[in-house]
């Protein structure tokens, strides 16, 4: 049984790029959720995916946009890149929305430079 | 507001227990969680309680709830080398939104 899995596993962008991160939920999973991870720090929620729309947001502005796609699989995309996205970005999966288990991939990290 | 708060390192000998502590500032919060993330991976759930539960014992895990003081502990028993890692403590918003403390680096020596 595959879990949560993502890519690429590195990324380095140059500021002002646009980036496209992908997740692929563990089986049977149908929400996504996305969470960035700064360096030292624990990780900070973007938002939830759910049949297709976005469910949930946390403080993070309009360069950071998502899709997910009928086969519940997702993309994190950010616009106009700043140093400061530079993090281990991180999708989690679960079998519903009201869900107390979350199960996390391995990350993708991004450097941008 | 939101807020999850961790010491930030621990140390302990191998076979020893190790008890790592998490405050946090919402008494509204629904599940709250243990994720162990090992270096360059990605996280592990390790355990989780119930807002209304004071205790919650798995194998070698035991966590402890304080509502009251908003107090939340792990802890490990007959700590091995393998459980050295970065421990996270974590609260439920709303649907499912996590926030996570800071988290502690546990280093367990031989």
């Amino acid at each position: 049984d595959a879990g949560v899995t993502q890519s690429p596993t590195h990324l380095i962008k140059t500021r002002g790029q646009q980036v496209t991160l992908r997740c692929s939920p563990k089986s049977g999973h149908d929400t996504v959720s996305w969470y960035q991870q700064a360096l030292g720090q624990g990780p900070q929620f973007i938002f939830q995916y759910y049949e297709e729309e976005e469910r949930q947001r946390g403080n993070f502005p309009d360069r950071f946009s998502g899709h997910q796609f009928p086969n519940y699989s997702s993309e994190l995309n950010v616009n106009a890149l700043l140093l400061g996205d530079s993090a281990l970005y991180l999708c989690a999966s679960s079998d519903r929305p009201i869900s107390y288990e979350q199960y996390f991939g391995p990350g993708t990290r991004l450097t941008v430079t | 507001g939101e807020d999850v708060e961790q010491s930030l390192f621990l140390s302990v000998r191998e076979g020893d227990s190790s008890v790592i502590n998490c405050t946090y500032t919402d008494s509204s919060s629904t599940y709250l969680y243990w994720y162990k993330q090992e270096p360059g991976a990605g996280l592990q759930l390790l355990t989780y309680i119930f807002s209304n539960m004071d205790m919650k014992q798995d194998q070698r895990l035991t966590v402890l709830l304080n509502k009251k003081d908003k107090h939340l502990s792990l802890r490990i028993a007959d700590t091995q080398t393998g459980d050295s890692a970065i421990y996270f403590c974590a609260e439920s918003y709303g649907f499912q939104k996590l926030v996570f403390g800071t988290g502690t680096r546990l280093l367990v020596s031989p």
